[in-house]
C-alpha cells in the first residue's frame, strides 16, 4: 500500500531533550516536506527536500533540522525542543512539487513540557 | 506567509444540502489544490486544478478557478455526514519557494 508513515504518532517530552521524528514513504517520491499545524495558524512548512541531499528551509525552520540521506526517509530533528514547538507535525511527499498531489502522513502530536 | 484564505471559516449544513467553500489567494499560481482533513488526521488530496483550467469535477466535488479574481470555490453536492471535516486550499506559486501554501481552512459540519 502506498503510504507515508511517521513515528512516533504521539510524544510527550521535556525541554532540551533531543528527539527525532521519522518519516518514510514507499512511493519513490522525490519531494518531501515537513509541516506543523497550530490552531489559528494553519499549516506552515518547516523544511522541504527536492531530492536526496537537497534540503531547504520553509517558513518556520528555527529549532529544527532535517536530513535526506535516502530517497524514502526524511527525519525531522529537534536538537533542543522548547514548549513553543508543541504542535501537530505532518510529513508529506510527492513525485514533484509543482504539479503533483502531496501525500500526507498520519501526523505526530508532540508536547514539550 | 499564508496565501490562501478560505471563506467561511466554519460552515454547518443539513445532510443532503450542498456546501460551498471559497478560497482567495494573492499571487499568480501554477495550480490550486484542495485537501480534506478529518479531525487530527493527515490531509487527503481531493482535486488539483491548473491555472489554465476553469472548472473540474470529481464525483460529488466541483472546483472552479477564476485567476482574474484570484479565487477558487469547492462545491460538495448532496452532502453526507462523512463529509464533516476541515477543507484546505493550497496554492503552488509560479515564482518563489518550491512549496504548497495552505490557507487556514474551512471547518464543515454536516448535521444528520
Amino acid at each position: 500500500e502506498a503510504q507515508v508513515t511517521q513515528n512516533p504518532r504521539y510524544l510527550i517530552t521535556v525541554t532540551g531533550k533531543k528527539l527525532t521524528v521519522t518519516c518514510s514513504q514507499n512511493m519513490n517520491h522525490e519531494y518531501m516536506s515537513w509541516y506543523r499545524q497550530d490552531p489559528g495558524l494553519g499549516l506552515r512548512q518547516i523544511y522541504y527536500s527536492m531530492n536526496v541531499e537537497v534540503t531547504d528551509k520553509g517558513d518556520v525552520p528555527e529549532g529544527y533540522k532535517v536530513s535526506r540521506k535516502e530517497k524514502r526517509n526524511f527525519p525531522l530533528i529537534l536538537e533542543s525542543p522548547s514548549p513553543n514547538q508543541t504542535s501537530l507535525y505532518f510529513c508529506a511527499s510527492s513525485l514533484g512539487w509543482r504539479n503533483n498531489e502531496q501525500f500526507f502522513g498520519p501526523g505526530t502530536r508532540l508536547t514539550v513540557l | 506567509s499564508q496565501q490562501g484564505e478560505e471563506d467561511p471559516q466554519a460552515l454547518s449544513i443539513q445532510e443532503g444540502e450542498n456546501a460551498t467553500m471559497n478560497c482567495s489567494y494573492k499571487t499568480s499560481i501554477n495550480n490550486l489544490q484542495w485537501y480534506r482533513q478529518n479531525s487530527g488526521r493527515g490531509l487527503v488530496h481531493l482535486i488539483l486544478i491548473r491555472s489554465n483550467e476553469r472548472e473540474k469535477h470529481s464525483g460529488r466535488l466541483r472546483v472552479t478557478l477564476d485567476t482574474s479574481k484570484k479565487s477558487s470555490s469547492l462545491l460538495i453536492t448532496a452532502s453526507r455526514a462523512a463529509d464533516t471535516a476541515s477543507y484546505f486550499c493550497a496554492t503552488v506559486p509560479i515564482q518563489g519557494a518550491q512549496k504548497l501554501v495552505f490557507g487556514q481552512g474551512t471547518r464543515l459540519t454536516i448535521n444528520p
